[in-house]
């Protein structure tokens, strides 16, 4: 166990909706890192955030958007939701600004259809 | 960017120690070679992490030349829970590049 918790572990939702999913880090960490993983593009880093703030970008759709709460929790929005955007979505945090030790979570499951 | 290629795949034998190659020609000065594990249909996992010279834990062995071109994860005497995603990341302690996760190398570890 990481210590990174995501919720939902599973879910399945329509072409066009709109989901979210949480992430809490570890305890005292305060850096989130986002992660999609698909079958066809392996593990994808999406995004990063520091103490509430954006600090690394990297593949992320414009139709995803992300933040970091003051507890330090995260949440990941995937807006009108295509068939191709069915994927694994991890979650990490690392006690650093600055530092690829990274512990991920147990991930999301999202299947569109 | 400090970008890797590794093995797409190998095989091995339980009891065998195993090496896997990460090339890495582009390494930049403030970069990090990290190496992380990951099973079907869970997180990677952290394994060990290095600048330079031979860094040594629990579970695995990591050798770094002089020139920082490559890197070398050791693990010893492997055992058939081995068989996982290896992946070599190569950034420095920040941003998107030391975060960016290659193809990996699948080991297959048999009986």
């Amino acid at each position: 166990d990481s210590g990174v918790t995501q919720t939902p572990k599973h879910l399945i939702t329509a072409t066009g909706q709109r989901v979210t999913l949480r992430c809490s880090p570890r305890s005292g960490d305060l850096s989130v890192y986002w992660y999609q993983q698909s079958l066809d593009q392996g593990l994808q880093f999406l995004i990063q955030y520091y103490n509430g703030e954006e600090r690394a970008k990297g593949n992320i759709l414009e139709r995803f958007s992300a933040q970091q709460f003051p507890d330090l929790h995260s949440e990941l929005n995937l807006s009108s939701l295509e068939l191709g955007d069915s994927a694994l979505y991890f979650c990490a945090s690392s006690d650093s600004r600055d530092g690829n030790t990274i512990y991920f979570g147990e991930g999301s499951w999202l299947t569109v259809v | 960017l400090a970008k890797t290629t590794q093995p797409i795949s190998m095989d091995s034998y339980e009891g065998q120690e195993v090496n896997i190659t990460c090339s890495h020609n582009n390494i930049a000065t403030n970069d990090y070679i990290t190496w992380y594990q990951q099973f079907p249909s869970q997180g990677p996992r952290f394994i060990i992490q290095g600048y330079k010279t031979k860094v040594t834990n629990e579970v695995a062995s990591l050798f770094i030349p002089a020139d920082r071109k490559s890197s070398t994860l050791s693990l010893p005497r492997v055992s058939l829970s081995d068989t996982a995603v290896y992946y070599c990341l190569v950034g420095d302690m920040g941003g998107a590049d030391g975060l960016t996760f290659g193809k990996g190398t699948h080991l297959i570890i048999q009986p």
